[in-house]
């Protein structure tokens, strides 16, 4: 299996603009898993999925922030209007069930939003 | 809330030295997962441990679910084993909790 793939690796935007990453989860996995990571707060979880279902999104920062699953291999995190507050390495995850599996990361979005 | 912490946050050693990164936590956790993340920026998940110890490689991860305690060991390091080590620890709301990292070189 290829992993959790992501893309893009790397976006620079202006302020204001849309911005919209996107995930792979391993096929068979059914958990997926957004996380933010910047220098000041280190690594956030920011909604998690089970089933295509968000389970929690306590960790999205605001209004602006919206995730998407609309099937098991596929999801989306889009961020409108994007603030330069928002540059961070953004990081997949996803895992097989709910139990005590490991959990597989993507290789990140490192995101700069000037 | 649960508070992740870790230490030290910067560690320098010689290659071959015994290396130990602590983690405790301050709630009940349902699992802890040990992450490295390379140079690069990938993580990858080492261990995930909800009782005991275990093993891979030169690496140990144990755990003291009373103390609410963790820690990773590296035995015989080496300069490719630098990188940053995460700990985060996995509530009853099956989000992680992560610790800030440990900065870890082995200088050859």
């Amino acid at each position: 299996d290829a992993g959790v793939i992501q893309s893009p690796r790397h976006e620079v935007t202006e302020m204001g603009q849309e911005v919209t990453l996107r995930c792979k989860p391993i096929s068979g996995h059914n958990s997926l898993f957004w996380y933010r990571q910047t220098m000041m707060r280190g690594l956030e979880l920011l909604i998690y999925f089970n089933n295509n279902v968000p389970i929690d999104d306590s960790g999205m920062p605001e209004d602006r922030f919206s995730a998407k699953m609309p099937n098991a291999s596929f999801s989306t995190l889009k961020i409108q209007p994007s603030e330069p507050r928002d540059s961070a390495v953004y990081f997949c995850a996803s895992r097989e069930g709910t139990g005590p599996e490991k959990l597989f990361f993507g290789s990140g979005t490192q995101l700069s939003v000037l | 809330k649960n508070e992740v912490e870790q230490s030290p946050q910067n560690l320098t050693a010689q290659e071959g030295e015994f290396i130990t990164i602590n983690c405790s936590y301050s709630v009940g956790i349902s699992a802890l997962h040990w992450l490295q993340q390379h140079p690069g920026g990938g993580i990858v998940s080492l261990f995930m441990l909800s009782s005991g110890k275990k093993k891979h490689g030169r690496l140990i991860a144990t755990i003291n679910i009373q103390e609410k305690h963790s820690s990773l060991h590296i035995t015989a390091s080496h300069p490719r084993d630098s990188a940053v080590y995460i700990c985060a620890a996995r509530g009853g709301a099956d989000g992680l909790t992560f610790g800030k990292g440990t900065h870890l070189i082995i200088q050859p």
